[in-house]
């Protein structure tokens, strides 16, 4: 398996301009989780889906941002409009449903907002 | 490696000494504890975990013990080599059929060759 997969690698954007950062998760993982890694914050979880289902989204920040699951092996994270203070890595990671150890995690999108 | 490091906890090890690092948990509700790995430009890697009932556990030159009493994880790599340097974390599930981590700030580990 390919493990879980995100892109872009890396964004440079302009304030105010829409970004989409994508996430394919292992196959077979049935939940997915978006979280946003930062200096100040460390590691905060923004939001995660079961059975392709938004569960809990209390982490995202404000409005601006949005997260979508069309199906079972892709999601989305968009920020819009984007701002300099959402400049982050964003990571994805999947798991069975109630199996915590497999928590498999992307290698990440490295998100600059100038 | 990630930015994250700059603000960090650091232990500074030589290559062959053993590392200790230390992780405290709030939740005496927790019920699994993980270790995580994260090497610069990756997302964390689980290592190592550890249940409640349990106090002590061993892999391949890791171990990680549990003090529940005063809420207290270590990680110990035995003979650090230069491969070890990374971000640790630590992280917690509060169960009660909760199966999210709660990541803690994370130790920067640099070992010298």
């Amino acid at each position: 398996d390919a493990g879980v997969i995100q892109s872009p690698r890396h964004e440079v954007t302009e304030m105010g301009q829409e970004v989409t950062l994508r996430c394919k998760p292992i196959s077979g993982h049935n939940s997915l989780f978006w979280y946003r890694q930062t200096m100040m914050r460390g590691l905060e979880l923004l939001i995660y889906f079961n059975n392709n289902v938004p569960i809990d989204d209390s982490g995202m920040p404000e409005d601006r941002f949005s997260a979508k699951m069309p199906n079972a092996s892709f999601s989305t994270l968009k920020i819009q409009p984007s701002e300099p203070r959402d400049s982050a890595v964003y990571f994805c990671a999947s798991s069975l449903p109630g199996r915590v150890r497999g928590y498999t995690f992307g290698s990440g999108t490295r998100l600059t907002v100038v | 490696g990630e930015s994250v490091g700059l603000h960090l906890p650091t232990l500074s090890v030589q290559e062959g000494d053993n590392s200790i690092i230390n992780c405290a948990y709030s939740n005496s509700a927790s019920d699994y504890f993980i270790w995580y790995k994260q090497e610069s430009g990756k997302g964390p890697q689980f290592i190592i975990d550890i249940r409640s009932n349990m106090d002590k556990r061993q892999g391949q030159r890791v171990t990680v013990l549990l003090n529940k009493t005063v809420k207290h994880l270590s990680l110990q790599i035995a003979a650090t080599q230069p491969g070890d340097s990374a971000v640790y974390f630590c992280a917690e599930n509060i169960g009660g059929g909760s199966y999210i981590p709660t990541f803690g700030r994370g130790t920067s580990l640099i070992v010298h060759p």
